[in-house]
């Protein structure tokens, strides 16, 4: 069982639509968790980080940190064409600098 | 300011033979990370660099080895090439070790045939 587990789609949703990516993970140990937007042949791109619990809000974008449950969440509001692209969370813990990626989630924005 | 460098983009190589691949960090960045992303896959670490010395190092062979230079910018040499090897390399650059903001490059794309 891999440490992360994200889900690879495609995820399809119209635009305008409210998006949800999701990834599970198991080690306890992790206390930052990032999410990536990464364009075909680029490289990753970085949209937020949260540490430990709680909500972060950056612009339309929200991430959602649930240890209890070791879920944690990527909101899209109001979704355009241009966010198409393969969404990846990574995590690490404090002491442990090396980061830890989900499979990365395919999402379609259809105009 | 310009972003993480690698260079080259596309490399096509034989199995058995050596390959280079360099990473030029973001400016006033110190520690660079290395990893490989197979198609279809997230990036796998497989080394960090700081200040010249080796934070980390993931599961990789001896194959890959790196280094990194006084200005920061870093080597990855991976020897003995596999066509398991075949994927694209990314390099990271943040401003320590630990700082949770890492900055990708484009990668470069090895292929071995």
């Amino acid at each position: 069982q891999k440490e992360v587990e994200q889900d690879p789609g495609p995820l399809s949703v119209p635009e305008g639509a409210i998006v949800s990516l999701n990834c599970t993970y198991s080690n306890s140990a992790f206390q930052y968790f990032m999410w990536y937007r990464q364009y075909s042949r680029k490289g990753p791109e970085l949209l937020m980080y949260t540490y430990s619990s709680g909500n972060k809000e950056d612009g339309r974008f929200t991430a959602q940190v649930d240890k209890s449950s070791k879920y944690i969440s990527l909101f899209i509001r109001d979704s355009q064409p241009s966010d198409s692209a393969t969404y990846l969370c990574a995590m690490r813990g404090d002491s442990n600098y090396q980061l830890i990626w989900g499979a990365g989630t395919k999402l379609i924005i259809k105009p | 300011d310009a972003g993480v460098t690698q260079s080259p983009t596309h490399l096509i190589k034989t199995r058995g033979q050596q390959v280079t691949l360099r990473c030029s960090p973001i400016s006033g960045h110190k520690s660079v990370s290395w990893y490989q992303q197979v198609l279809g896959q997230g990036p796998q670490f497989i080394f960090q660099y700081y200040e010249k010395e080796e934070r980390g190092r993931g599961n990789f062979p001896d194959r890959f080895s790196a280094r990194q230079f006084p200005n920061y910018s870093s080597e990855l040499n991976v020897n003995a090439l596999l066509l398991g090897d075949s994927a694209l390399y990314l390099c990271a650059s943040s401003y320590s070790p630990g700082g949770p903001e890492q900055y990708f490059g484009p990668g470069t794309r090895l292929t071995v045939t």
